[in-house]
């Protein structure tokens, strides 16, 4: 079974701070993806990865930065939170990007 | 950009009761997926198809990868309480390998006891 990790199911961080959100993922996928989820808003793509220390902006970028330095692990870093980016987190991976398989995700409150 | 349609948003329906859930597009898309949503956690796979036309089960739930390859629909039989939940679909665009993934809005099911 693939198994998608999120290090936090919540995480409550005050305006400025800087968040470090992580996600592993146990199945050895190329293509790894961060979402943000809001209410009427549906899942939106914020940064995907297919490689190490490769990564794409997805439709929501502005605000975030990612890291993916091993194959496994793929981090989406808020370098100043506001509150406008309380949200439910989610993680997933693929191994050719059509089939993607979730974390539990992680609900952020900014504050 | 690219977007999935579900409607209604949600839906209210009877212990022991089917359902069935469409998601259509203007688009063609090589992969559709079905995905299920309890609060609080991530979306869990349930179904994928990966070709028209094609229909899969997995035990109470089938869903059918549309001819035409711009819909898909999700058939849940003889539902139970913890069939409530938001049913995503999903889908993968033709154009070429590593595309993103369309997802629709989901559909919030309620099942009364």
């Amino acid at each position: 079974d693939v198994k998608v990790t999120q290090s936090s199911r919540y995480l409550v961080k005050r305006t400025g701070e800087k968040v470090f959100l992580e996600c592993v993922q146990d199945m050895d996928h190329e293509n790894m993806f961060w979402y943000r989820q809001d209410p009427g808003l549906g899942l939106r793509l914020i940064y995907f990865s297919y490689d190490v220390k490769m990564k794409e902006k997805g439709d929501i970028p502005e605000g975030y930065s990612v890291s993916r330095e091993k194959k496994e692990r793929f981090s989406l870093i808020l370098e100043s939170a506001s509150t406008n980016q309380t949200s439910m987190y989610l993680c997933a991976s693929s191994l050719y990007g059509d089939t993607q398989y979730f974390g539990p995700g992680t609900r952020l409150t900014v504050l | 950009g690219q977007q999935l349609n579900q409607s209604p948003q949600s839906m209210f329906i009877q212990e022991g009761e089917d359902v069935s859930m469409n998601c259509t597009s203007s688009s063609i898309f090589n992969t559709w997926l079905w995905y299920k949503q309890d609060p609080g956690e991530g979306p869990v796979l349930l179904i994928a198809l990966y070709k028209a036309g094609e229909l899969t089960s997995n035990g109470r739930l089938t869903a059918q990868f549309g001819i035409t390859r711009k819909d898909s629909f999700l058939n849940i039989s003889a539902s139970i309480p913890s069939d409530v939940g938001i049913y995503f679909c999903a889908g993968q665009l033709p154009t070429g390998a590593n595309s993103k993934l369309t997802f629709g809005k989901g559909i919030t099911l309620s099942v009364r006891p």
